[in-house]
């Protein structure tokens, strides 16, 4: 059974940083691309980030390119989302969601329980 | 990025009832369309990919048709467990897009 566990998210000032993780379970992990997708009641379900099997291709939203950053370690079944500079507008649910191939543009067919991250002074 | 519109963004139905969700792309995505099912304080579920494939275990009254620009979920009888939120969602590019969500709730 695929399982995604997601974990780092809180409570944040404006400007801070978090750092997420998702640990993955019951698939070949390193032959299937990654992506964070947030959520929240005002603007829906937002892809964020993704990141190809190998971890040598990262994708990024235009809205937090150059704050965040992805990556993952294979040997640990785990990704990371590390989150700088954080605002007002990044607060929401950040979900781990695995990919269906390797490296490209698929839909999701697993997703995490969801972590919430708050950022407010 | 490519803008998905849903509609309804909410409708009332009854137990038995014939479903229909609407999405419209903002630019030609060929079938390259998954539709989602959220209930409250979970992670959405995949349903159906690629426009009309049905992930493995949703149920056949799920049905999925469309190409280009314009698409629809139907629920061809609307069961108890069917109340929840759908979501449409394009593959076609790397910055995938979704739609707002249709909320199909009791009449």
């Amino acid at each position: 059974e695929v399982e995604l566990l997601e974990s780092g998210g809180g409570l944040v000032q404006p400007g801070e940083s978090l750092r997420l993780s998702c640990v993955a379970s019951g698939f070949s992990f390193n032959t299937y691309a990654m992506s964070w997708v947030r959520q929240t009641p005002g603007k829906g379900l937002q892809w964020v980030s993704g990141i190809s099997g190998s971890g040598g291709n990262s994708y990024y939203a235009d809205s937090v390119k150059g704050r965040f950053t992805i990556s993952r370690d294979n040997s640990k079944n785990t990704i990371f989302l590390q989150m700088n500079n954080l605002r007002a507008e990044d607060a929401a649910i950040y979900y781990c969601a695995k990919d269906t191939g390797y490296d490209g543009y698929y839909y999701f067919d697993q997703w995490g329980q969801g972590t919430l991250v708050t950022v407010s002074s | 990025d490519v803008q998905m519109t849903q509609s309804p963004s909410t409708l009332s139905a009854s137990v038995g009832d014939r479903v229909t969700i609407a999405c419209r792309a903002s630019r030609n995505i060929s079938r390259w369309l998954a539709w989602y099912q959220q209930k409250p304080g979970k992670a959405p579920k995949l349903l159906i990919y690629t426009t009309s494939t049905l992930q493995t275990g949703v149920p056949s009254r799920f049905s999925g048709s469309g190409s280009g620009t314009e698409f629809t979920l139907t629920i061809s009888s609307l069961q108890p467990d069917d109340f929840a939120t759908y979501y449409c969602q394009q593959y076609s590019s790397y910055s995938r897009t979704f739609g707002r969500g249709t909320k199909v709730g009791v009449k």
